[in-house]
């Protein structure tokens, strides 16, 4: 069984960086093909994505956050950590990490919420 | 704006068929798979459809996808109040090499 939860801070200042954890089960990035991703969502608003890390180690970002964004993964502790420097109150929005295998995001964490404010 | 165009919002009165369009590219739809998720009020996206028309275990036939070119069409039948959700398409954009969704659809079951 597949499960992934997020941690982090909930309250984080402008201009701060947000480092948020994704610790997951039932999958390991041993396996080819895995990955795990972060896609995020403000308030009252759409899905979007923000990273993925596959299980060799590539690694993508979203072209507009690239700048701000860091993904790693950490085999041995079954981890994926996202850092986002330089937070806004436009970013906040609830963080959620996500598997992806055989399927793309099949399976999800609960969220965290993060909120950006001074 | 996402690269992924779906209408803002659909409705159907419950027993109903639904289709809800998202719009891409060749750089995205045009030559990689679609998948789709649901989203509950309050809960994560579920992944409904992948590769374009295959459903995970679990899945009811009630839910279908299509693509054609560069557009994907998610197919409700048989609507329930309990589909009143958010639904978003995604795709690969190999110019990019990066996930897209698209901006969502919220159904509502009237």
């Amino acid at each position: 069984q597949i499960t992934l939860k997020e941690s982090g801070p909930t309250l984080v200042k402008p201009t701060q960086t947000l480092t948020l954890t994704c610790t997951f089960s039932g999958f390991s990035f041993s396996t080819g093909g895995v990955g795990v991703g972060w896609i995020r969502q403000p308030p009252g608003k759409a899905l979007e994505w923000l990273a993925l890390v596959y299980w060799d180690d590539d690694k993508r970002y979203s072209p507009s956050l690239k700048r701000r964004l860091t993904i790693t993964k950490d085999t041995s502790k079954n981890q994926v950590v996202l850092t986002m420097t330089n937070m806004d109150p436009v970013d906040t929005a609830t963080y959620y990490c996500a598997h992806l295998g055989s399927m793309p995001f099949d399976y999800w964490g609960h969220g965290t919420l993060v909120t950006v404010s001074s | 704006q996402s690269v992924l165009t779906q209408p803002p919002s659909v409705s159907a009165a419950p027993g109903q068929k639904v289709t809800i369009s998202c719009s891409g590219s060749s750089s995205n739809i045009g030559n990689n798979f679609v998948s789709w998720h649901q989203q509950l009020p309050g809960t994560a996206p579920k992944v409904l459809i992948y590769e374009n028309d295959k459903r995970p275990s679990g899945i009811p036939d009630r839910f279908s996808g299509s693509k054609s070119g560069t557009s994907a069409t998610l197919g409700i039948a048989g609507l329930q109040t309990g589909d009143e959700a958010d639904y978003y398409c995604g795709t690969w954009d190999s110019s990019l090499s990066v996930w897209v969704f698209g901006g969502g659809t919220k159904l509502t079951v009237l």
